[in-house]
């Protein structure tokens, strides 16, 4: 079992639509939890991070921890052409460098 | 620049051959990190530097795969008798101080491919 695991997709949604995208992990000593987006032949940029369990909200975008249950989301509402992308969540805590997952592959269709 | 550059962009070489990859930091930036991204797959950590020294090397895949930072700026990864499997996006990224929540900031990254 790998530390992160991430539904590839892809997944397709129109515009407008709510999107969810979620992460589970099994290594108890990640702390601070972030999704990084990724355009096509890009690097990886920083869209949030928590440190711990609990919410944080920027503009159209949410991020939720629950390290109880081990599982990140991310929310985006009214998604937008702009937002395709390929979203990876990512985590950090003890003496680990910063682990990814997979990505998921979001298009938003006009 | 303001950002991290990483040349080259795309380099194709053949089975066997040495290849280095150079990235530059943010100026500032203390931590480096070097990641390899295969097609569809999430960037994978394969070293990171604190100033000169690796403070952790352990996603190095073999010893094949090397790297330095000898001024505490630029890092050059080195990946010698190259394999077809070495074909990916190395990535590098650079960030104020290594670990917690620090942002790490990613170069577009170089593309080989070895034929």
């Amino acid at each position: 079992q790998k530390e992160v695991e991430q539904d590839p997709g892809p997944l397709s949604v129109p515009e407008g639509a709510i999107v969810s995208l979620n992460c589970t992990y099994s290594n108890s000593a990640f702390q601070y939890f972030m999704w990084y987006r990724q355009y096509s032949r890009k690097g990886p940029e920083l869209l949030m991070y928590t440190y711990s369990s609990g919410n944080k909200e920027d503009g159209r975008f949410t991020a939720q921890v629950d390290k109880s249950s081990k599982y990140i989301s991310l929310f985006i509402r009214d998604s937008q052409p702009s937002d395709s992308a390929t979203y990876l969540c990512a985590m950090i805590g003890g003496n680990t460098p910063l682990v990814f997952g997979k990505g998921t592959r979001l298009s938003v269709i006009a | 620049g303001a950002g991290v550059s990483q040349t080259p962009s795309n380099k194709v070489t053949e089975k066997g051959k040495y290849v280095e990859l150079r990235c530059d930091p943010i100026s500032g930036h203390t931590a480096l990190y070097w990641y390899r991204q295969s097609l569809g797959q999430g960037p994978e950590f394969l070293i990171y530097f604190q100033g000169t020294g690796a403070a952790d090397d352990s996603g190095l895949p073999n010893d094949r795969f090397f790297a330095v930072r000898p001024e505490g700026s630029v890092s050059t990864l080195k990946i010698q008798r190259t394999e077809r499997g070495d074909s990916a996006v190395y990535l590098c990224a650079s960030s104020v101080n290594a670990g917690g929540a620090g942002e790490l900031f990613f170069g577009e990254g170089s593309r080989l491919t070895v034929l």
